[in-house]
This record gives structure tokens, C-alpha cells and sequence, in this order.
């Protein structure tokens, strides 16, 4: 059982390119989550889905958008790439169904340099 | 505003000793949960243990248990007989029960002394 899987693992770019970041989870979770986490700062949600074809921005929203075509994938992506865009990104699901606490299970995230 | 609170930066201990990380949250909601997260040098975020506001029992998880004070505001993570794989680190996280958007504190860096 894989779990919650991030591609790629790193990636470096320069400033104005563009990237996707795929996150692929087989738990039939119906949420999905972007998060960057940088030094000294806990995580900050970027945007996450509570759905198929749904999507909503997080605290940090600027410079992403994302996707969720499929319920298993949710897609990040960077239009043109700056370079306080460098942090590492990790995505996560949860499942509302579940009966309590429901908590987040995470990729093992993306470091994302931008030069 | 709801913020998480890790006022520890960084934190050792000598192996098989006890060591609290402390937690401090603000909220204004009655029903909520908490949860400690451990991110080893592999990156991965791992749920270490994890308690709801209703429960007055602390939440146990073999060597890691919590102090939770609702009224203080307070989720402590005691982790007893420590190990050299507990070097890691550790994120406190609050969500409210009318959402699933967790608030992260900055996490504090637990050292293992041998």
C-alpha cells in the first residue's frame, strides 16, 4: 500500500519557468492538501480539495494553482517560478468519512529549489 | 486568529532520559483536536500521537504521551526513555472540528545525546 506519492522528489528551476507537482494517494481519501514548509515555520496550506473537481485556497494561495480532476490526484502547479518559491512542498490526504480524528497522511515531499 | 505555539526551538536529551516539548494554542472553539507530528531527517511526517478536546484522558502512544490542559490552552508531548531514533523534528497542529485546515506551530528540534 504506497500511501500518499510525490513526484518528483527534487527539482531545481530558474526564475519564470514553469512545473507541475503530481500527488497521487490510493486511500480513497476524499481531501487533499498542498502544503511548503520553509525554515523555521511550521506548514502552510497552500490550497487543498475537499473533492473530485473541487478546489480552494489555503493561506498562502499566490503564485499556485491546482487541480483535481481525478479523486486520487492533486496536481500543483507553478505558472512562472520565483525564488521565494524555493521551500519543500508536501501534499496529504484525509478522510472526512472516517469516524474521530481523521489525521493527515503526508508524501515524503518535494524540494523545490528556484535559482 | 487560531495560531500554535512551540516556544522550544530546539531541545536535548540524554538517551533513556524523559523529555516534555511544550504546545501552546489559542482558539476560541470548544470542539477541537490536536495532534504531534515527528519529521525525521528523511523528511517524512509521521503522526505521533494525537487527542480530542472533549476526551479529559491524555492521549498515550507506548513511550509518547501528552499533557492536555483545555482550560490552559496547553498539549505537551512527554516522550519517556528516550531513543536515538526519536531525534527529529516536532510539530504540534490544531484543527477545528468544522474544518479539516490544520494550524502548525514551528515545530521544535529534539537532539539525542548518546
Amino acid at each position: 500500500n504506497a500511501g500518499v506519492t510525490q513526484t518528483p522528489k527534487f527539482r531545481v528551476l530558474k526564475t519564470g519557468q514553469s512545473m507541475t507537482l503530481l500527488c497521487a494517494q490510493d486511500m480513497n481519501h476524499e481531501y487533499m492538501y498542498w502544503y511548503r514548509q520553509d525554515p523555521g515555520m511550521g506548514l502552510r496550506l497552500i490550497h487543498y480539495s475537499v473533492g473530485e473537481g473541487t478546489t480552494a485556497k489555503g493561506e498562502v494561495p499566490d503564485g499556485y494553482n491546482v487541480s483535481r480532476l481525478k479523486k486520487q490526484n492533486f496536481l500543483l502547479g507553478l505558472e512562472s517560478a520565483a525564488p521565494s518559491q524555493t521551500s519543500v512542498y508536501f501534499c496529504a490526504s484525509s478522510d472526512p468519512a472516517a469516524t474521530g480524528i481523521s489525521p493527515l497522511h503526508f508524501g515524503n515531499g518535494t524540494r523545490l529549489t528556484v535559482t | 486568529a487560531q495560531t500554535v505555539t512551540q516556544s522550544q526551538p530546539e531541545m536535548s536529551v540524554q538517551e533513556a532520559e524523559t523529555v516534555t516539548l511544550s504546545c501552546t494554542y489559542d482558539t476560541s472553539e470548544s470542539d477541537y483536536y490536536l495532534f504531534w507530528y515527528k519529521q525525521p531527517p528523511s523528511r517524512q511526517m509521521i503522526l505521533v500521537i494525537r487527542q480530542e478536546a472533549y476526551k479529559q484522558q491524555n492521549a498515550t502512544e507506548n513511550r509518547f504521551s501528552v499533557n492536555f490542559q483545555k482550560a490552559a490552552k496547553s498539549f505537551s508531548l512527554k516522550i519517556s526513555d528516550s531513543q536515538l531514533g526519536d531525534a527529529a523534528m516536532y510539530f504540534c497542529a490544531y484543527r477545528p472540528h468544522s474544518n479539516y485546515q490544520l494550524i502548525w506551530g514551528a515545530g521544535t528540534k529534539l537532539i539525542i545525546k548518546p
